[in-house]
């Protein structure tokens, strides 16, 4: 079964330093890869997304992320961060275009201190 | 502006009683779909449809029941809920494209308690 890992559950980080959130999959077919951010309070929303090309795509707010496909990895980015990144993440992975399989990794809590 | 809307947002309720948690959406999506969601826990697929009168159960064994009647609205009902029901339930929906999988839209959620 697919699986994703978001090695992560919570991350402190003071503002301005740089954050790096991990996720690997366990799919080796083709693949669609998401991050969402959920703030305190608010819907899910997505993030960025990669679905082919350019394997480091960059995102809403600053973040990227790249895709390593030989490490099976979609690691979250962001050189610099802000008190108003504290959220929740989440690393999503879709197999072969499937319009039914999103599978989610169990959320990063990031916290910024200000 | 064009959304996806969940009601109740927080239910508490009683043993044995019967609920729907309401999802709408207004962008037109063909795809939608309900997820559970536990505390520190990856969300988890239960329901999703490809369009109207089209509905599947998804990854996670559930004891709801949905149905698709209309392209903006995907309720989902418990016929009679226990304890083991308190989660978070978040709806989703997606358009249709031809390359699969899109973004998926989320709503604010519902969570819910049964005592």
């Amino acid at each position: 079964a697919q699986s994703v890992s978001q090695h992560n559950h919570h991350v402190i980080l003071s503002e301005a330093a740089s954050l790096e959130l991990g996720c690997n999959y366990s799919y080796g077919g083709t693949v669609n890869l998401f991050w969402y951010v959920q703030y305190p309070g608010q819907h899910l929303q997505l993030l960025l997304k990669y679905f082919s090309g350019d394997p480091l795509v960059k995102g809403i707010k600053g973040f990227e992320a790249e895709f390593i496909k030989s490490k099976f990895s979609f690691n979250l980015r962001k050189p610099s961060v802000q008190w108003s990144d504290t959220a929740e993440y989440f690393c999503a992975v879709n197999r072969d275009g499937s319009a039914r399989q999103l599978t989610f990794g169990s959320g990063t809590q990031l916290t910024v201190l200000p | 502006e064009a959304d996806i809307y969940q009601t109740p947002r927080y239910l508490v309720i009683g043993t044995g009683k019967k609920i729907t948690l309401e999802c709408s959406q207004t962008m037109g999506h063909d795809k939608m779909y309900w997820y559970q969601q536990d505390p520190g826990m990856e969300l988890h697929l239960i329901h999703y449809s490809y369009g109207v009168n089209s509905t599947e159960k998804g990854d996670l064994s559930s004891e709801s029941t949905v149905s698709r009647i209309r392209t903006e609205h995907f309720p989902l009902t418990l016929e009679s809920a226990r304890p083991s029901h308190t989660s978070q339930y978040l709806c989703a929906s997606t358009e249709r494209t031809g390359t699969g999988m899109n973004e998926q839209f989320f709503g604010p959620g519902t969570r819910l308690t049964v005592l």
